[in-house]
């Protein structure tokens, strides 16, 4: 069964803080990971990576992934409060035609 | 610039009754799905149609059906509504094969 976890689940920093967003998967046969950010409705989409070690960058957000280890992180630096979301990683496996969704990361940026 | 359109954005029902969920897109993506989101369990995917005149169960599909009425229609249906099914319902569309899903803004069921 395809399965993707997140960690940590919450977190709570500082204003100006950087952060490390951690999202793990198994999956028979994989064609992308994407990650994407939702705050109070729908989410939306960030990045989708599908191959290892190639960073994609917007803005201060930032991802990676490693097709060996099964993972991928989401950097955010100089956090602001607008930050604030739950992260969402997801996986789409080759010909499957859906997304396997992680349990979400909360992130609170206090002032 | 619509993208996504679910309806109703709230419902409140009593176990035991039917209601169905719409969702209508305008970006002539072939694959359309539906998911739930409970507190600490991300998105779960209840049914997905891949393309028009095709509907696949997810993860959750129990207690529900699905219609898809055209390339741009994609409806939910509970016959019978259990407190289980208290959720909030995403609606998405993609192209087949290709990633990065647009979401519609929800639904939030209560079933009392």
């Amino acid at each position: 069964e395809d399965k993707v976890v997140q960690s940590p689940l919450s977190l709570v920093v500082h204003e100006g803080d950087t952060v490390t967003l951690n999202c793990s998967y198994e999956v028979t046969n994989f064609r992308s990971l994407l990650w994407y950010k939702q705050e109070k409705k729908a989410p939306t989409f960030l990045f989708m990576l599908t191959s290892s070690g190639i960073e994609k960058k917007s803005g201060r957000l930032s991802s990676i992934l490693d097709k060996k280890e099964l993972f991928s992180i989401l950097n955010i630096t100089a956090t602001q409060t607008g930050d604030s979301a739950v992260y969402l990683c997801a996986v789409e496996p080759q010909g499957a035609q859906k997304l396997v969704f992680g349990q979400g990361t909360r992130l609170t940026i206090n002032p | 610039n619509a993208g996504v359109t679910q309806t109703p954005k709230f419902q409140v029902l009593k176990t035991g009754q039917s209601m169905t969920l719409q969702c209508a897109q305008d970006m002539n993506h072939n694959s359309m799905y539906w998911y739930r989101q409970d507190p600490g369990m991300g998105l779960r995917l209840i049914y997905y149609s891949a393309s028009e005149g095709t509907t696949d169960k997810g993860e959750v599909p129990n207690g529900y059906n699905v219609s898809r009425l055209n390339k741009r229609e994609f409806s939910l249906r509970l016959e019978s509504a259990a407190p289980s099914q208290t959720s909030v319902y995403f609606c998405a569309s993609s192209e087949s094969g290709i990633s990065g899903y647009t979401f519609g803004s929800g639904t939030r069921l209560t079933v009392v």
